[in-house]
């Protein structure tokens, strides 16, 4: 099915640890957007690619690098985990410029607990 | 600022019946556009309805309509004739840069909805 693809689905990291969060679409959409979602929090957003080759900050992106792959790949990585990173990680896609009406489209997510 | 405001955290519906999500926003911008998605317990983001600032009607899409009150600010959620699978999350969201590249959404903090059979 078409749509987003996030991994991986579950992970465990001990503070200090690095990891990626990798995200891939097929939707030939423009833009692509990573969240995190704590409880009470709703998402807030972290970093997003408005087109390949550009990355620019969200709200919270304290912590966090991307790379813009490619047109189909955007990956979130943490170079040194902390516990208040603990969170569900959200990768979306959007049509990107003047893209209005049309809704983001999200991954799975993925569930990251760091000790 | 921009912001989304949901004011019920938990809201409680018996099966069959409609309910109605709450959601305020603050722009200053006269171009936006407002989104609702569901999120059930197994965690994915469902798109549900849509509704443009300058739409002159209200969105409904099948048992989900918008009552969008502008000059209140308010974009709330109707789901009519509750069903147990309606039990979920349910988060308001703006569209920010609404005519430019960025487009990202900026999101409430939800309502859990729990339909009791």
């Amino acid at each position: 099915n078409a749509g987003v693809t996030q991994t991986p689905k579950f992970q465990v990291l001990k503070t200090g640890q690095s990891m990626t969060l990798q995200c891939a679409q097929d939707m030939n959409h423009n833009s692509m957007y990573w969240y995190r979602q704590d409880p009470g929090m709703g998402l807030r957003l972290i970093y997003y690619s408005a087109s390949e080759g550009t990355t620019d900050k969200g709200e919270v992106p304290n912590g966090y690098n991307v790379s813009r792959l490619n047109k189909r790949e955007f990956s979130l990585r943490l170079e040194s985990a902390a516990p208040s990173q603990t969170s569900v990680y959200f990768c979306a896609c959007g049509k990107g410029q003047g893209q209005g009406s049309s809704p983001l489209h999200f991954g799975n997510g993925t569930r990251l607990t760091v000790t | 600022a921009q912001k989304i405001t949901q004011t019920q955290p938990g809201m409680f519906v018996q099966e069959k019946e409609a309910v109605t999500l709450d959601c305020t926003y603050d722009t200053s911008d006269p171009s936006y556009g407002l989104f609702w998605y569901k999120q059930p317990s197994s965690g994915e983001m469902i798109f549900l309805i849509y509704q443009g600032s300058y739409d002159q009607q209200n969105a409904t899409e099948g048992r989900y309509s918008l009552n969008f009150q502008k000059a209140r600010k308010s974009a709330n959620l109707v789901i009519s004739a509750s069903q147990l699978g309606d039990s979920a999350m349910y988060f308001c969201a703006m569209r920010v840069n609404y005519g430019g590249s960025q487009g990202n959404l900026i999101f409430g903090k939800g309502t859990k909805l729990s339909v009791k059979p």
